[in-house]
């Protein structure tokens, strides 16, 4: 069975601090796809960043940037001096690459940062 | 383009009444998804389509009911609402064209806030 875990339940930094959310997953199936999405206070989600199971490089998008190791099924996303505007819920997810592409999210880590 | 449109936002019901979230996607993607969100438990998948006429259990169907008569439309129905049922409710569709390369990114609604009383 698929799972997602996202041990971090919440993590305070200070403005300017760098912090990293880390998300273990579980899966048998050996294509799949693994995604990070953000929930800000005013509740949406809004899509961060999707990486196929066969592409292993580390990615950096500005302050953002993803760590995928498939040996320790890892997917963890770092903020490099983070902001209040990154203050939010920040949800790792595995999907299916095939038939019905269903997802399962983790429980979402919470991140504040202090001013 | 306004994307994946929920309705309502708010909603409170009372114990046994039923009712229907709307869902409303413009993007002419095949995939939809309803999903429930309760503090600290993250998305669970409730019902799913994967294209007009096909629909699916996820997670978590009990209490719920959906129909896929349109490509755009997903409407999920509460019948005999339950306390159990107070929860954030999502909306979702994504695209599979371009094959594996494909985007399989979930646009979100705004998601409706039901209590249920």
């Amino acid at each position: 069975a698929q799972k997602v875990t996202q041990a971090q339940t919440e993590i305070s930094v200070v403005e300017k601090e760098d912090v990293t959310l880390d998300c273990v997953y579980e899966t048998r199936d050996t294509t799949y796809y693994l995604f990070w999405y953000k929930q800000p206070p005013s509740g949406e989600l809004v899509f961060l960043i999707r990486r196929n199971s066969f592409d292993e490089q580390n990615e950096i998008s500005g302050r953002y940037s993803w760590n995928f190791q498939k040996s320790t099924s890892s997917f963890n996303f770092t903020i490099t001096a983070s902001q209040v505007v990154d203050s939010a819920v920040y949800f790792c997810a595995l999907s299916e690459a095939s038939g019905t592409y269903k997802y399962i999210f983790g429980t979402g880590t919470r991140l504040k940062v202090l001013a | 383009n306004a994307g994946v449109t929920q309705t309502p936002k708010f909603r409170i019901l009372k114990i046994g009444q039923s009712m229907t979230l709307q869902c409303t996607q413009d993007m002419n993607h095949n995939y939809m998804y309803w999903y429930r969100q309760d503090p600290g438990m993250g998305l669970k998948l409730i019902y799913y389509s994967v294209g007009a006429g096909i629909t699916d259990k996820g997670e978590v169907p009990n209490g719920y009911n959906v129909s896929r008569s349109t490509t755009e439309d997903f409407p999920l129905r509460l019948e005999l609402a339950a306390p159990s049922q107070t929860s954030v409710y999502f909306c979702a569709s994504s695209d599979r064209t371009g094959g594996f390369s494909g985007a399989n990114v979930l646009t979100f609604g705004a998601g409706s806030r039901l209590t249920v009383l």
